[in-house]
C-alpha cells in the first residue's frame, strides 16, 4: 500500500528556519516525482515545488523559487521541504503528492504551518 | 506558466442532479488533466486522470472528458457524499496549475 506520512503541526515565529517532511513507503521511492503543495487557509491548492529523487532535479513554481528548498534523502525514502526565514504569509497547510502519469494519484495527511510572533 | 479557469466558483444542486463542472487552460495540455475532490479542506482525493480515466475505487457516476484546452468534470446523479470542492489541475508542465475550485453545495 502507497503511504505518504508527514511530519506534525509546526508553530514557528517570523523569521525562523524549518524543515518538514515526508516519508514514502509502498513503492519505489526513485521512480516517481514528489512534492509540496500548499493551501493557505481558505484558499485552493498551489504547487511549491517538485523533485525526482531518482536524479534530485529539482523544479520550483516561480512564486517560490528562492523562497524555499525542496530536497530529498532516497536512502529513508524521504523529501522535504525547507525555509530558512519564515514569514507570517507561510502560514498555511502543506500536502505532499505524489505526482505521476495518473496526476496526483497519493497525498500525504497534510502538515499545518503557523508563523506568528 | 499555464493558468487553469475553473467554472463554475461555486454551485448549488439537489440529492440526484447532473451537475458539470468546467476546465479551460491557458494553452493546450494534450489530456494531462486531472480532478481531485476535497473536504473540508482534509487531503484532496484523486477522482480522475488523463482527463477521462477514472481512478480506482471512484464511483462511475463521475466521469472527465476534454482534451487541448477544455475539459470537463460530470456527476451523473449527485449523492449526499459529493458536496465537497472540486479542482481541475494540468500536469502537462511544471508549475502544474490548478483551476481556482467550484464548491458544490446543496440546494
Amino acid at each position: 500500500e502507497v503511504q505518504l506520512v508527514q511530519s506534525g503541526a509546526e508553530v514557528k515565529k517570523p523569521g525562523e528556519s524549518l524543515k518538514i517532511s515526508c516519508k514514502g513507503s509502498g513503492y519505489s521511492f526513485t521512480s516517481y516525482w514528489i512534492g509540496w503543495v500548499r493551501q493557505m487557509p481558505g484558499k485552493g491548492l498551489e504547487w511549491v515545488a517538485i523533485i525526482y529523487p531518482g536524479d534530485s532535479e529539482a523544479r520550483y513554481s516561480p512564486s517560490f523559487q528562492g523562497q524555499v528548498t525542496i530536497s530529498a534523502d532516497k536512502s529513508i525514502s524521504t523529501a522535504y521541504l525547507q525555509w530558512s526565514t519564515l514569514k507570517a504569509s507561510d502560514t498555511a497547510m502543506y500536502y505532499c503528492a505524489r505526482q505521476g502519469f495518473g496526476g496526483v494519484g497519493f497525498w500525504g495527511q497534510g502538515t499545518v504551518v503557523t508563523v506568528s510572533s | 506558466d499555464i493558468q487553469m479557469t475553473q467554472s463554475p466558483s461555486s454551485l448549488s444542486a439537489s440529492v440526484g442532479d447532473r451537475v458539470t463542472i468546467t476546465c479551460r487552460a491557458s494553452q493546450g495540455v494534450y489530456s494531462w488533466v486531472a480532478w481531485y475532490q476535497q473536504k473540508s479542506e482534509k487531503a484532496p482525493k484523486s477522482l480522475i486522470y488523463a482527463a477521462s480515466s477514472l481512478q480506482s475505487g471512484v464511483p462511475s457516476r463521475f466521469s472527465g472528458s476534454g482534451s487541448g484546452t477544455d475539459f470537463t468534470l460530470t456527476i451523473s446523479s449527485l449523492q449526499p457524499e459529493d458536496f465537497a470542492t472540486y479542482y481541475c489541475q494540468q500536469y502537462y508542465s511544471f508549475p502544474y496549475s490548478f483551476g481556482q475550485g467550484t464548491k458544490l453545495e446543496i440546494k
